[in-house]
């Protein structure tokens, strides 16, 4: 059965500090797919990325990067330098290719950035 | 390009009343799903399409609820009759599955049951 957790239910912090945000996934499937989502407090799902279970590059957009480890089963997603810009619920999520792309998402980490 | 569009955005109604939801995927994706998003159980996926035939709908809660898509840019999600229990943030998503398989959602429609 595939699972997604998100452990960390809401991080506080200050602004410019570095911040962490969880991802343990479970799945049977050799090929499938993990995903971050941002919801800032108007409420849409904005998409932030996508990764292939078979491409373990760590990636880097700006400020963001991820780190997939498939050892442990992880997809952690790092914010570095953070703005109160990037207060929002964060949700990982995992699709299996044998489910047609359906996501199943964690239960989401609210973060905080205080200025 | 224009993104998966919902409406309405916002809709209060009376318990038993029916209500409608709407959603246009984006143009030339093949697969358009319906989630639900409350405080009690997150986001959890209620039903989805693939070229317009409906392939999953396990998570659809109970028979008060439908789902059709009659053509490749157009879905409807009903609820009949409508409960307090049903109060929630509906999605529409969309992807393509020759492409990145990446789900874009729409802004989603706020439904409160009164």
């Amino acid at each position: 059965a595939q699972k997604v957790t998100q452990a960390q239910t809401e991080i506080s912090v200050v602004e410019k500090e570095d911040v962490t945000l969880d991802c343990v996934y479970e799945t049977r499937d050799t090929t499938y797919y993990l995903f971050w989502y941002k919801q800032p407090p108007s409420g849409e799902l904005v998409f932030l990325i996508r990764r292939n279970s078979f491409d373990e590059q760590n990636e880097i957009s700006g400020r963001y990067s991820w780190n997939f480890q498939k050892s442990t089963s992880s997809f952690n997603f790092t914010i570095t330098a953070s703005q109160v810009v990037d207060s929002a619920v964060y949700f990982c999520a995992l699709s299996e290719r044998n489910q047609g792309g359906k996501l199943i998402f964690g239960q989401g980490t609210e973060l905080s950035v205080k200025p | 390009d224009a993104g998966v569009i919902q409406s309405p955005r916002h809709e209060v109604t009376e318990m038993g009343q029916e209500v409608t939801l709407r959603c246009k995927p984006i143009s030339g994706h093949d697969y358009l799903f319906w989630y639900r998003q409350t405080m009690m159980r997150g986001l959890e996926l209620l039903i989805y399409f693939n070229n317009n035939v409906p392939i999953d709908d396990s998570g659809m809660p109970e028979d008060r609820f439908s789902a059709k898509m009659p053509n490749a840019s157009f879905s409807t999600l009903k609820i009949q009759p409508s409960e307090p229990r049903d109060s929630a943030v509906y999605f529409c998503a969309s992807s393509f599955s020759r492409g990145r398989h990446t789900i874009y959602f729409g802004e989603g429609s706020w439904l409160t049951v009164v």
